[in-house]
């Protein structure tokens, strides 16, 4: 069972469109994480959200907690082609004892 | 200050050949993970330590795959022996006390058993 699920798997756009990648859960999160990976690299930490409601932006990433905490939202605004990589979201429950559970993550392709 | 440590990059080895891989923490944190990671997939754990002990390794599949953590620096995760369902990407991360921190990674471990 997939508590964490994220889509689209994939996305493909072109430099200067805006895309919004999602991740869903039937649990409740004590805390989620977004995080992204470059070929060749571990992933990277870009941000936390532990407040229902809860709206953070890093430069053009704009990460979006749900009100009820279930699910979060990392929406991009005029995607370059160094946004390329997988975004991958982790979040903790009380039922995995507040460890990370990861998605599969969504890999992004930026085309100049 | 220097992140994550792994070594090898890269091995390519034969099915049944045993294969090892080493990682190096974060001065200070107390906790490693060791991950398996196909290819455009999300991470997969199959470790956790917190200092020299492995609080959860329920998904690692211990009729091969072995790991330790001497002294609770430094980390090696061995399979013997390897499986071409092996292949995949062993990252090690690190944190400072565990729980839901942010994990530190290293650039991982590409193996290639043929």
């Amino acid at each position: 069972t997939q508590l964490l699920e994220q889509s689209p798997q994939f996305l493909s756009i072109q430099e200067g469109e805006n895309l919004t990648v999602y991740c869903n859960s039937s649990s409740v999160f004590s805390s989620l994480q977004w995080y992204r990976q470059e070929p060749g690299e571990g992933p990277v930490l870009l941000v936390t959200v532990v407040t229902g409601g809860e709206v953070k932006k890093l430069k053009r990433l704009t990460f979006q907690f749900g009100d009820a905490r279930k699910d979060s939202s990392l929406h991009i605004t005029a995607a370059q082609p160094g946004d390329t990589g997988l975004y991958l979201c982790a979040g903790a429950y009380r039922d995995s004892n507040y460890q990370l559970i990861w998605g599969a993550g969504t890999k992004l392709i930026i085309k100049p | 200050e220097a992140g994550v440590v792994q070594s090898p990059r890269y091995k390519i080895i034969e099915k049944k050949q045993p294969v090892a891989f080493w990682c190096n923490p974060i001065s200070g944190h107390n906790t490693l993970y060791w991950y398996l990671q196909n290819l455009g997939q999300g991470p997969e754990l199959l470790i956790r330590y917190e200092n020299e002990e492995a609080v959860d390794d329920s998904q690692l599949p211990k009729d091969r795959f072995s790991a330790e953590r001497l002294k609770g620096v430094d980390s090696t995760l061995k399979i013997q022996p390897a499986e071409l369902g092996d292949s995949a990407v062993y990252l090690c991360a690190s944190s400072f006390g565990g729980g839901a921190g942010e994990q530190f990674f290293g650039p991982g471990t590409r193996l290639t058993v043929l």
